[in-house]
């Protein structure tokens, strides 16, 4: 089965500066990755997804980019602000099923 | 639209007891997926049904998990007996997905289990 990778488990930024999550799959046949953004206590949220297709898509300050060559994709957050703090997750999925990383806890300082 | 809808927030209940976890999934989704998030094990798939039918049960950890679909708008997760190291938080998500196409999945704010 699909093996997901996350790194680093956690990171901490200053506020403004960039933080970047790197992921690696193990199967081939994966064609979407999401991210999801998960507060405490709350709901994991869909932030961003690409589909193997396409190698790179940006949203405002988020972005995340694919090599599928290398079976890895990371996700970029710029001019970070105190509210991006939050265990961010990535997954890799084909057919029905997704795989998820094991998270990465990012604080942002004032 | 109200989003996925989960019953109750939070259980608690002691070891040997019945548990029954509820989940509403968005209109119109195909696709419903119960998870289970631990510190230990972080996400991990317990089961999807597709069309109510369920097509992968493998991450069901036992005999006493079970999980039931029997209409498009509501699906059940039953732990029996319950035990401690079921103590999680159990997300219910549902999917637009149409064929092999993998499609956002949407998570319902959780229901927090703790077994006594």
């Amino acid at each position: 089965g699909e093996n997901v990778e996350q790194h680093p488990s956690t990171l901490s930024v200053q506020e403004g500066d960039s933080a970047v999550i790197k992921c690696t799959y193990s199967d081939s046949a994966s064609n979407y990755f999401p991210w999801y953004k998960q507060e405490l206590g709350k709901r994991p949220q869909l932030i961003i997804d690409i589909r193997s297709n396409v190698g790179e898509k940006k949203d405002q300050r988020i972005a995340v980019t694919l090599n599928k060559t290398a079976k890895h994709f990371s996700l970029h957050i710029t001019e970070t602000q105190p509210e991006d703090s939050a265990v961010y997750f990535c997954a890799a999925g084909g057919d029905y099923k997704l795989s998820f990383g094991a998270g990465t806890t990012v604080t942002v300082r004032a | 639209d109200a989003g996925v809808i989960q019953s109750p927030r939070h259980e608690v209940t002691e070891m040997g007891q019945e548990v029954t976890l509820r989940c509403k999934p968005i209109s119109g989704h195909n696709s419903l997926f119960w998870y289970r998030q631990t510190m230990m094990r972080g996400l991990e798939l317990l089961i999807y049904f597709n069309n109510n039918v369920p097509i992968d049960d493998s991450g069901m950890p036992e005999d006493r998990f079970s999980a039931k679909m029997p209409n498009a708008s509501f699906s059940t997760l039953k732990i029996q007996p319950s035990e401690p190291r079921d103590s999680a938080v159990y997300f219910c998500a549902s999917s637009p997905l149409t064929g092999s196409l993998t499609y956002e999945q949407y998570f319902g704010p959780g229901t927090r289990l703790t077994v006594t």
